[in-house]
């Protein structure tokens, strides 16, 4: 069972616009910075938004991260094939001094 | 270009002990904090530990699951990240990556390695 929680699954069209939710508490994502990361099938994890909402370079504008409290929202619009991944939250927990990660996203582009 | 190379991986036996190293290069490696975190197969990461930079203080934090056996440790002079793993167990299956960065801080997780991949059995 993960600290953050995420849903398994996401799907939608090409062209539509998907977000993925990722909630936790006020010892995580209520406190701290949050980041998401992009896993393509057999890859490494690969940093799409940190710092709650800020693109590394590189990442394109048709994604984007928003935090509200206790909650990080990941949103992704202009839906591509290329977009099927697994996707993740990640934050730190204060109360644990400790790095955790949602359980994973499977995004399916239709 | 930032490169992190894991290496050290293989089949190894419940019991046993292991060290694995991540060679860094493209970026002022003393000056980076370091991290490990895995994943079992067809499972999701999991935060393994963080070893920050020497000038930060060098504290090291584990996950819980991983405390008292795991052990992490740099080398500023050969660029290289290390995980040692005692007592090896077969819940210990999974890839293994280094990434640069913390999760304090803005930054997030900024670099990845490909990983190796470590598989405990009997």
């Amino acid at each position: 069972q993960s600290v953050l929680t995420q849903p398994p699954s996401v799907s939608a069209a090409p062209g539509q616009t998907v977000t993925i939710s990722c909630s936790g508490s006020s010892s995580n994502i209520g406190n701290n910075f949050v980041s998401w990361y992009q896993q393509l099938p057999g890859t490494a994890p690969k940093l799409l938004i940190s710092d709650n909402n800020k693109r590394p370079s590189g990442i394109p504008d048709r994604l984007s991260g928003s935090k509200s409290g206790t909650s990080a929202t990941l949103a992704i619009t202009g839906l591509q094939t290329g977009d099927e991944a697994d996707y993740y939250c990640g934050t730190w927990d204060s109360s644990l001094s400790a790095g955790v990660f949602g359980g994973g996203t499977k995004l399916t582009v239709l | 270009e930032v490169q992190l190379v894991e290496s050290g991986g293989g089949l190894l036996k419940p019991g046993g002990s292991l060290r694995l190293s991540c060679a860094a290069s493209g970026f002022t490696f003393s000056n980076a904090w370091m991290n490990w975190v895995r994943q079992a197969p067809g499972k999701g990461l999991e935060w393994v530990g963080r070893i920050k930079s020497k000038p930060n203080g060098g504290t090291i934090d584990y996950a819980a699951p991983v405390k008292g056996r795991f052990t992490i440790s740099r080398d500023d002079s050969k660029n290289t990240l290390y995980l040692q793993i005692y007592s090896l167990k077969t819940e210990d299956t999974a890839v293994y990556y280094c990434a640069t960065g913390g999760m304090t801080s803005r930054a997030g997780l900024d670099y990845w390695g490909q990983g190796t991949l470590v598989t405990v059995s009997s």
